[in-house]
């Protein structure tokens, strides 16, 4: 069975710090991972994804992940925060079944 | 704008009454996806479709819940008999079965019963 965990609902940086958001993914077969941005009352935005190759991935906004898959982990990360990052951060795996499994986000505020 | 599209944005309804929503997914787009979402929550997984074939239900949507995609192309939610504790954030998403694998969402429908 597929699940992803993580880390922190609330994450607070300040501007220009580094922002890491943690997720850790369960799967019994090589996973796709993702991570989606929110913005309130909105859908969902993909930031990045990994499905095979590069373990390090690049996304927009500056953000980028690495897949580890010995720690099975895919964190978040962007050198240096900026004020319009504020939002809802989900992870995400897609299972062999084509579910998407969301995890259960992360707020990301950001201080001036 | 290609994206995917949710009718309405927001729905007020008086408990007991049925509401029916409407997404309309990517053109070239054969998966579709329906997901609810509470306040500090992620998306919980309801029902999926291949074209217009229903392929899995989530152990979430009872049977006051059904969807239907009758063509492969646009799909329709129905809560019937609603109740306060339906009230959530409703996205719709779809991907392509081949090639990227990302879901597209739409900006959601957002359910309160009152």
């Amino acid at each position: 069975a597929q699940s992803v965990t993580q880390l922190g609902s609330h994450v607070s940086v300040s501007e220009g710090a580094l922002v890491l958001l943690r997720c850790n993914y369960s799967s019994s077969v090589p996973p796709y991972l993702f991570w989606y941005v929110q913005y309130p009352n909105q859908g969902l935005q993909l930031l990045l994804k990994y499905t095979t190759g590069a373990t390090l991935v690049k996304g927009i906004n500056g953000f980028e992940a690495e897949f580890k898959k010995s720690e099975t982990s895919f964190h978040l990360t962007k050198p240096s925060a900026h004020m319009s990052d504020a939002a809802e951060y989900f992870c995400a795996v897609l299972n062999t079944g084509n579910q998407f499994y969301f995890g259960t986000g992360t707020s990301l505020t950001v201080i001036p | 704008d290609t994206g995917v599209s949710q009718d309405p944005r927001h729905k007020i309804t008086k408990r007991g009454q049925n509401v029916t929503f409407r997404c309309d997914p990517i053109s070239e787009h054969n998966r579709l996806y329906w997901y609810r979402q509470t306040l500090g929550q992620g998306p919980e997984f309801l029902t999926y479709f291949q074209n217009e074939a229903q392929l899995e239900k989530s152990r979430l949507l009872s049977d006051r819940f059904s969807a239907e995609r009758p063509k492969g192309s646009f799909s329709t939610l129905e809560i019937q008999r609603t109740e306060q504790g339906d009230s959530a954030m409703y996205l719709c998403a779809s991907s392509s079965y081949e090639g990227n694998t990302e879901a597209f969402f739409g900006q959601g429908t957002r359910l309160t019963v009152v």
